[in-house]
């Protein structure tokens, strides 16, 4: 089974500070991907990253910044909170870009 | 991506199949089905995908029509943890393609 584990299920942070997203992958997939879920706005996508140290913007990657150091870890960096970054955070993994997608449970993120 | 439509709630009782329809009738021929479901504050869990043919797994079947317009997903002895926001989505698995965009999907009730 694909294991998608992500840091904490739940987080609170005070505007203007950093915080760190982390999720691990115990598959070898070479893609990892960052997704925001917001009510009435659905799945968007951050940022993925289809090999180590390779990074490409999705569709809303202003506030954010991404690190893959490592296959397995894909970090997701909000450099300074702000309240319109409240949301679920979603990692997923796959085996390429094209592949089926699987989900780490999600991180609540409010930011007061 | 094509649209697709989905009834927004369901219900079913606890031990018989529950049969969720979904609707794609601007289906491109490379476009896969795909389907995730998503129990409240989780993640979205992969269940199945299928391109023409038939496809069961260990969670489900999916039913696709011969005009491949529509299709459903089958889950034969529904239990009250199958109760879950059920999303259908229509893929084509190429390159540019990368993120997943989820509807409103159908909310499953299973019903003791």
């Amino acid at each position: 089974d694909v294991k998608v584990t992500q840091s904490s299920r739940y987080l609170v942070k005070r505007t203007g500070e950093k915080v760190f997203l982390e999720c691990v992958q115990d598959m070898d997939h070479e893609n990892m991907f960052w997704y925001r879920q917001d009510p009435g706005l659905g799945l968007r996508l951050i940022y993925f990253s289809y090999d180590v140290k390779m990074k490409e913007k999705g569709d809303i990657p202003e506030g954010y910044s991404v690190s893959r150091e490592k296959k397995e870890r894909f970090s997701l960096i909000l450099e300074s909170a702000s309240t319109n970054q409240t949301s679920m955070y979603l990692c997923a993994s796959s085996s390429s870009v094209v592949e089926t997608q699987y989900f780490g449970p999600g991180t609540r993120l409010l930011v007061l | 991506d094509a649209k697709t439509t989905q009834p927004p709630s369901m219900d079913c009782a606890e031990g018989r199949a529950a049969n969720l329809p979904c609707n794609h009738s601007t289906i491109s021929g490379n476009e896969y089905v795909y389907w995730y479901r998503q129990i409240h504050s989780q993640g979205p869990q992969y269940i199945i995908h299928g391109l023409k043919n038939n496809e069961t797994n260990e969670m489900a079947s999916l039913i696709i029509t011969e005009d491949r317009k529509s299709s459903t997903l089958i889950l034969p002895h529904a239990t009250l943890r199958d109760t879950a926001v059920y999303y259908c989505i229509v893929r084509a698995l190429n390159f540019g393609n990368e993120k997943l965009t989820f509807g409103t999907g159908t909310r499953l009730t299973i019903i003791p």
